[in-house]
């Protein structure tokens, strides 16, 4: 297993489009994470499945966002009527349940919405 | 809720040590960790510390923690131009697994 991967790596947008990423974690791993990081921050957490139950959500994501994981391996981030707000750095990682195990990031994925 | 604050700018020789600094506020984080990502990249996992140690090595990387003044600090040893970059320390909030809190970074700049 070479790591998490994403997809697209980048994805360019007009405003008002939906869009969708896809993170598949390192194949043991049973925690996905979303985050998302603008220019000059540090990740800001999203959310989190462990295996296809979505256990936490920040308020970040509003309902315009919506997050998937069906069969507890790969996910989806969804975001709807994109605003120019939303460009930022998806970052997706990985990990094992249990505790103190650290998080494994994939290379993200840049949106700019235009 | 927790908060982690790195000061923002590093610049150091190469060949020279750096030290980067890194505060953080739940005093019940059993783990602290440091990333280090390059331009248009995601997050690489530079080491991590347990908090019962107050060192751990990791061939040029040292990280210390003074659990009584919430302190964290990663030391480079030898640093290259390779090493440039902006590091990030995190502490998972609650302490369950979930959700890593991040720092704002530092971006260290190696001069040759």
């Amino acid at each position: 297993d070479t790591g998490v991967s994403q997809d697209p790596r980048h994805k360019i947008t007009k405003r008002g489009q939906n869009v969708t990423f896809r993170c598949d974690p390192i194949s043991e791993h049973n925690r996905l994470y979303w985050y998302r990081q603008t220019l000059g921050q540090g990740p800001e957490f999203l959310t989190y499945f462990q295996n296809e139950a979505q256990l936490e959500k920040s308020r970040l994501l509003s309902d315009r966002f919506s997050a998937e994981r069906p069969k507890g391996s790969f996910s989806t981030l969804e975001i709807q009527r994109t605003e120019q707000g939303d460009s930022a750095m998806y970052l997706c990682a990985s990990s094992l349940a249990v505790s103190g195990e650290p998080q494994y990031f994939g290379p993200g994925t840049r949106l700019t919405v235009l | 809720g927790e908060d982690v604050e790195q000061s923002l700018f590093l610049s150091v020789r190469e060949g020279d040590s750096s030290v980067i600094n890194c505060t953080y506020t739940d005093s019940s984080s059993t783990y602290l960790y440091w990333y280090k990502q390059e331009p248009g990249a995601g997050l690489q996992l530079l080491t991590y510390i347990f908090s019962n140690m107050d060192m751990k090595q990791d061939q040029r990387l040292t990280v210390l923690l003074n659990k009584k003044d919430k302190h964290l600090s990663l030391r480079i040893a030898d640093t290259q131009t390779g090493d440039s970059a902006i590091y990030f320390c995190a502490e998972p909030e609650y302490n369950q697994g979930g959700k890593l809190i991040f720092g704002q970074g530092t971006e260290l700049s190696v001069k040759p």
